[in-house]
């Protein structure tokens, strides 16, 4: 099993530009997440889905949008790339039940808006 | 106060040693306590859920202390693998959602 996967693993964009970053998922997990980690901050959620069509904000997610049109994807789209934006993106995802608590990750996109 | 605090370290420690970290988090009605552990430039990954009782994984421990709000782990008998990124992580709610995560604090263990 591949896991978590992300696409692409890094990206420099200039300023007003746009970009979707994807996430899929092939553990037929109903929950999943975006975080963005930035040095000194930790880990923030930016927005999150809890099935297929299904989506809702995070702590930070003004600037971004996403969607869910198939359970193993979720995509985070950036329309209007500001330098505020350069982080590390990391997706993740979780099953229901007793193991919803662990939350695996892909290995997250580097982004530079320039 | 932010939720979940933590000592960022850096911890440097020689291989053998006993590490302790600890963390604290803001929200009493918190239900579910975690370490993840992240490698440089690489994603978290769990390491162990924390729970009200303490429990150990082979030379992990990870105890919790809710009067205090407090949560700790304790490595023994440092390896040089150990060297990494600890997260404290902390659910507020049954109704899930996402996890609060601690800024980490950095572990190095030397040889």
């Amino acid at each position: 099993n591949a896991g978590v996967t992300q696409t692409p693993k890094f990206r420099v964009l200039k300023t007003g530009q746009s970009m979707t970053l994807l996430c899929a998922q092939d553990m037929n997990h109903e929950y999943m997440y975006w975080y963005r980690q930035d040095p000194g901050m930790g880990l923030r959620l930016i927005h999150y889905s809890v099935g297929e069509g299904t989506t809702a904000k995070g702590e930070v997610p003004d600037g971004y949008n996403v969607s869910r049109l198939k359970k193993q994807n979720f995509l985070l789209g950036l329309e209007s790339a500001a330098p505020s934006q350069t982080s590390v993106y990391f997706c993740a995802s979780s099953s229901t039940g007793s193991s919803f608590y662990e939350q695996y990750f892909g290995p997250g996109t580097r982004l530079t808006v320039t | 106060r932010k939720e979940v605090e933590q000592d960022p370290g850096p911890f440097n420690v020689p291989e053998g040693a006993t590490v302790a970290f600890n963390c604290t988090y803001s929200n009493s009605a918190s239900q579910s306590f975690f370490w993840y552990r992240q490698d440089c430039r690489k994603e978290p990954k769990l390491l162990m859920s924390v729970y009200s009782s303490g429990n150990e994984d082979g030379r992990f421990t990870a105890q919790l202390n809710r009067a205090s709000q407090y949560i700790s782990l304790l490595i023994r008998d440092s390896k040089l693998s150990d060297s990494a990124t600890y997260l404290c992580v902390v659910n507020h709610n049954q109704a899930g959602t996402a996890l609060i995560f601690g800024k980490g604090t950095t572990l190095s263990v030397s040889s």
